[in-house]
């Protein structure tokens, strides 16, 4: 099973400032790489895939790096809706597509 | 549009079976391509696939859990079923089902989930 690993855990930012997430993968996952937002009661929200292509309706804020085993989602000039929990998930090698453990993301 | 609506109960007793039903609207899983698959969501908010369908009549399951699922589909009902034997309360969680392209293989869409909880 490929473990996917993210830091930090939780991330406090100033709103218009950047955050940067990270996400390692145990092997590499090439660039089959998702990212979702998930809000307090909802289900989570594809933000991310392949890498670096956003979903559709998703603001240009939001943007995806990385290939292989290490990869990042950086949201610049941050926003107060964009508190949430963040995961990362690797579709690259079943059985099963496994996710990260989340970063929680605070605006100050 | 696509949509995804999981129904069942909201509280199992244990070694009970858990059957969940998603209901699907704007695509059919007879469409070449498509799959549906099951994620669960546990208390501590840790995220696992549990099992996908794919419109050939493929199927896969996590291996950790493979033993206790069985997922079917019914086209005519635009249905996919999930059935999970021998409940325990360590599979308390949040289900979700979800729509994915296999030329794709993320999680595009996602239902808005339901709680099930295990106790007697």
């Amino acid at each position: 099973e490929t473990v996917m690993t993210q830091s930090p855990a939780t991330l406090s930012v100033s709103p218009g400032e950047r955050a940067t997430l990270s996400c390692r993968a145990s092997q590499t996952v090439n660039n089959y790489l998702a990212w979702y937002q998930q809000k307090p009661g909802q289900a989570p929200r594809l933000l991310i895939y392949d890498a670096s292509t956003r979903a559709t309706g998703i603001p240009a804020r939001f943007s995806g790096s990385g290939s292989g085993t290490e990869f990042t989602l950086t949201i610049s000039s941050l926003q107060s809706e964009d508190s949430a929990v963040y995961y990362c998930q690797q579709y690259n090698n079943w059985p099963p597509y496994t996710f990260g453990q989340g970063t929680k993301l605070e605006i100050k | 549009q696509i949509t995804l609506k999981e129904s069942g109960p909201t509280l199992v007793k244990p070694t009970q079976t858990l059957t969940l039903t998603c209901t699907l609207s704007g695509f059919s899983l007879s469409t070449s391509g498509v799959a549906v698959g099951w994620i669960r969501q546990t208390p501590g908010k840790a995220l696992e696939c549990l099992a996908l369908i794919y419109w050939d009549e493929d199927k896969r399951y996590n291996p950790s859990l493979e033993s206790r699922l069985t997922i079917t589909k019914d086209t005519s009902k635009n249905q996919v079923v999930l059935t999970m034997t021998n409940m325990d309360p360590v599979d308390t969680a949040t289900y979700y089902c979800v729509h994915l392209m296999t030329t794709k293989n993320h999680y595009d869409y996602w239902g808005q989930g339901t709680l099930v909880s295990v106790s007697s």
